[in-house]
């Protein structure tokens, strides 16, 4: 059975810190790594991470995965309050189903 | 692009009764799945759908949950009899490629 595990559970930080949110997983047939971020609706998409040790930026968000350790770390710099949310990680494996195996998320709460 | 749509936003029902859940996926997105997010949770897989046959339901509690997607387009999940550990919110998602979903909004159900 395919396995995401997401650390910390959950992270409370002050505007302009930095956070490290961890995910690493066991899944079979591995095909790409993704990260969401969860306010109070739907998730929405922020990277998708097929290749080891190649970044994707955007602003102050970055992630990098890690395809012989089976981890990937999603990096917010100099945090705002917007950025609050719970940040899932999800693991597509290959195959006819090709589903996505979410972790349980961190809660990150960015204090003003 | 119109998003994902689901309705209603919020259900409060009492155990043992039914409930039905409605989704509109993004035009041309062939691949619907059916989350389930008890809180703290990550969404759990209930049951995807190509176009409109069933691509995987193993996670589906068949004695009690019903989904089915006419026409390849619209769906429906249903709840029957109702149990106290089903509230959640259930998210609807669709993908074009099957990697990169877009989510509804969801529908928060409360068993009382």
């Amino acid at each position: 059975e395919d396995k995401v595990v997401q650390s910390p559970l959950s992270l409370v930080v002050h505007e302009g810190d930095t956070v490290t949110l961890n995910c690493s997983y066991e899944v079979t047939n591995f095909r790409s790594l993704l990260w969401y971020k969860q306010e109070k609706k739907a998730p929405t998409f922020l990277f998708m991470l097929t290749s080891s040790g190649i970044e994707k930026k955007s602003g102050r968000l970055s992630s990098i995965l890690d395809k012989k350790e089976l981890f990937s770390i999603l990096n917010i710099t100099a945090t705002q309050t917007g950025d609050s949310a719970v940040y899932l990680c999800a693991v597509a494996s290959s195959g006819s189903a090709r589903q996505l195996t979410f972790g349980s998320g961190t809660q990150l709460t960015v204090l003003p | 692009e119109a998003g994902v749509a689901q309705s209603p936003r919020y259900k409060i029902i009492e155990k043992r009764q039914s409930v039905a859940f409605w989704c509109n996926p993004i035009s041309g997105h062939a691949t619907l799945y059916w989350y389930q997010q008890i809180l703290g949770q990550g969404p759990k897989l209930l049951i995807q759908f190509q176009n409109n046959g069933v691509v995987d339901d193993s996670q589906l509690p068949k004695d009690r949950f019903s989904a089915e997607r006419l026409k390849g387009v619209d769906s429906t999940l249903k709840i029957q009899p109702a149990k106290l550990e089903d509230s959640a919110v259930y998210l609807c998602a669709s993908s074009l490629s099957g990697v990169s979903l877009h989510f509804g909004n969801g529908t928060r159900l409360t068993v009382t």
